[in-house]
């Protein structure tokens, strides 16, 4: 079974404060993705990855950037973090044109 | 653009009625349809794709291109289905996802 872990389910930081959410993946999936889950937004796409050290920007880039330096591990970086980003972060992975499997999610509360 | 519209942001329905949830859609390719669903504390996961024309816990969805349409259907609500659920659609060989706002399903005992 596939299994896509995130480093932490709550998490609280400060505004200004640089954000480092994880997540890791065990099935060699190719693609990576970020998402933020807001009540009446839905699944938001931030960045995703389709590649080692590739990334594309999703739908809702602005005051995020990710980074892939190995295969199973994508990591979405908030460079000062804001108010306006506490939200329910959700990462994925893919291969192919498979189905994607999501993560447990990572509660984000910025104060 | 791709985008998917989910009109219901919660439908509440009695045990044992049936359940259709709507999903509209625009593309202009071909595009690839799912309805994923989330269950209280637990992960969003896959209930089905349309290429796979199956039903998974009673639950079917047909894809209509001509009214651009993916409603998800069961003939009888069970409690345990209440969940949020979302449409989903795919496109591009990177398997970009555009996600709908979600449908808050409620099935009343």
């Amino acid at each position: 079974d596939v299994k896509v872990t995130q480093s932490s389910r709550y998490l609280v930081k400060r505004t200004g404060e640089k954000v480092f959410l994880e997540c890791v993946q065990d099935m060699d999936h190719e693609n990576m993705f970020w998402y933020r889950q807001d009540p009446g937004l839905g699944l938001r796409l931030i960045y995703f990855s389709y590649d080692v050290k590739m990334k594309e920007k999703g739908d809702i880039p602005e005051g995020y950037s990710v980074s892939r330096e190995k295969k199973e591990r994508f990591s979405l970086i908030l460079e000062s973090a804001s108010t306006n980003q506490t939200s329910m972060y959700l990462c994925a992975s893919s291969a192919g044109v498979q189905p994607q499997h999501f993560g447990d999610g990572t509660r984000l509360s910025i104060l | 653009a791709q985008r998917v519209t989910q009109p219901e942001k919660l439908l509440s329905v009695f045990k044992g009625a049936p359940v259709e949830l709507k999903c509209n859609y625009s593309y202009s390719g071909s595009p690839e349809l799912f309805w994923y669903v989330q269950y209280s504390r637990q992960r969003l996961q896959l209930l089905l794709r349309h290429i796979s024309r199956e039903s998974i816990k009673g639950f079917t969805a047909d894809l209509n291109k001509g009214e651009t349409s993916f409603h998800l259907k069961k003939p009888f609500a069970q409690e345990e289905d209440s969940a949020m659920y979302y449409c989903a659609l795919t496109s591009g060989g990177y398997q970009k996802v555009t996600f709908g706002t979600g449908t808050k399903l409620q099935v009343i005992p």
